[in-house]
């Protein structure tokens, strides 16, 4: 089993609607969850972090995480084409050391 | 502000080969990260360096190795290139290590793609 698993799409949404991209962790030690994006050929870039249970909201973007279900997600409302990217989702365990474990990401297209 | 930098932004070696990639974090940021980032998949952990210690290393061979230096710029080394080290390499840097909330924070760099002929 992966210690982060995503789906790796592509996943296709309307221009407008609300993009739902999941992720699930095995570490229940786990403590810090990241969401980052990655444009084709560049570095990721980040659009949100969350560490207690429940939702995380900022902008368009909303975190959610469970950690008895140990499942995180992002939601993007009012998608638009700008979104179209690969969503990283990253799961920190818990050490001395920030060490980050990523999942291969979701690929997520807007379509117009 | 200045976001990391790595250097160089692209390099070609052949097998055998050695290379250093070199990273300056944001400025204020005492920890860095390595990361390489194979076509289709997730960043995979290299190594943490926070005040120029060793802090985590992810699972490569010894080939791979790094050293952070006082004014918490790094350097990563591979001796002995493979062709299965050809990948992005990113830098990463937060404030802290092992933190929690905002000093937990990774802030990529524009990575150095490495090809190895």
């Amino acid at each position: 089993q992966k210690e982060v698993e995503q789906n790796s799409g592509p996943l296709s949404v309307p221009e407008g609607a609300i993009a739902s991209l999941n992720c699930t962790y095995s570490d229940r030690g786990s403590q810090s969850f990241f969401w980052y994006r990655q444009y084709s050929g560049k570095s990721p870039e980040l659009i949100m972090f969350i560490y207690s249970n429940g939702d995380k909201e900022d902008g368009r973007f909303t975190a959610q995480l469970n950690k008895a279900s140990q499942y995180v997600s992002l939601l993007i409302r009012d998608s638009q084409p700008s979104d179209s990217a690969t969503y990283l989702c990253a799961v920190k365990l818990y050490s001395s050391a920030s060490k980050i474990i990523f999942g291969s990401g979701t690929r997520l297209s807007i379509r117009p | 502000d200045a976001g990391v930098t790595q250097s160089p932004t692209h390099l070609i070696k052949t097998r055998g080969q050695h290379v250093t990639l070199r990273c300056s974090p944001i400025s204020g940021h005492k920890s860095v990260s390595w990361y390489q980032q194979v076509l289709g998949q997730g960043p995979q952990f290299i190594f943490q360096y926070y005040e120029k210690e060793e802090r985590g290393r992810g699972n490569f061979p010894d080939r791979f190795s790094a050293r952070q230096f006082p004014n918490y710029s790094s350097e990563l080394n591979v001796n002995a290139l493979l062709l299965g080290d050809s990948a992005l390499y990113l830098c990463a840097s937060s404030l802290e290590a092992g933190g929690m909330g905002e000093a937990d924070e990774q802030f990529f760099g524009p990575g150095t793609r490495l090809t190895v002929l």
